[in-house]
């Protein structure tokens, strides 16, 4: 079974400064999709960032950026020029290609911005 | 689109009462996803359902618990009976296939159960 492993419980960065979030997953799926989705106070569920697994290059959305290495089976995402609006609970997230489509989550990393 | 919809918001019910989640998902969406989410454990997949099919159930924790998708617009989860520990934030979210992979949440609904 896939799972999704987040070991930073809780993670602090100072306003404008960079912060790394990390993520690792378990799978022996060669096609898959991974995602870091951001749940600010609002408990609204946001999508960040996606990374298509036969795709090399990794993938960037503005401010955020991650790291890909499939053969690690990690997965982290960086935060540039962090914003007080940063500050939320960051999950990542598998899906598998086969079995069934499953969505997973890990158990997420509370950001904090310091201003 | 209005998004994914659940409803109520807040319910807060007595030990005991049945209970029953509602949720709408985004029209042409054929994949929808029954997620709990508590401190203790995050979010864990209850159960999911492809063109109104559950595909997965492992994740139900007890007999209690159980989901219904009569069509693709309506699902339900339902406790009965509730307990104090089902306390938590339910979502439920849908994707259009895997195309892109992404779901698109609900805002969940915040069940405490006294």
């Amino acid at each position: 079974a896939q799972t999704v492993t987040q070991s930073q419980p809780e993670m602090s960065v100072q306003e404008a400064e960079t912060v790394t979030l990390s993520c690792t997953y378990d799978t022996s799926e060669s096609d898959y999709y991974l995602f870091w989705y951001k749940q600010p106070p609002s408990r609204q569920m946001i999508l960040v960032i996606r990374q298509e697994a036969y795709k090399q290059q990794n993938a960037t959305e503005n401010r955020f950026s991650v790291n890909f290495q499939k053969a690690a089976k990690s997965f982290s995402l960086k935060i540039s020029d962090s914003q007080l609006g940063d500050a939320a609970m960051y999950f990542c997230a598998y899906r598998s290609a086969g079995n069934g489509n499953k969505l997973v989550f890990g158990a997420g990393t509370i950001l904090r911005v310091k201003s | 689109d209005a998004g994914v919809i659940q409803s109520p918001r807040h319910e807060v019910t007595e030990m005991g009462q049945e209970v029953t989640l509602r949720c709408k998902p985004i029209s042409g969406h054929d994949y929808l996803f029954w997620y709990r989410q508590t401190m203790m454990r995050g979010l864990e997949l209850l159960i999911y359902f492809n063109n109104n099919v559950p595909i997965d159930d492992s994740g139900m924790p007890e007999d209690r618990f159980s989901a219904k998708m009569p069509n693709a617009s309506f699902s339900t989860l339902k406790i009965q009976p509730s307990e104090p520990r089902d306390s938590a934030v339910y979502f439920c979210a849908s994707s259009l296939g895997f195309v892109s992979g992404e779901a698109f949440f609900g805002q969940g609904t915040r069940l405490t159960v006294v």
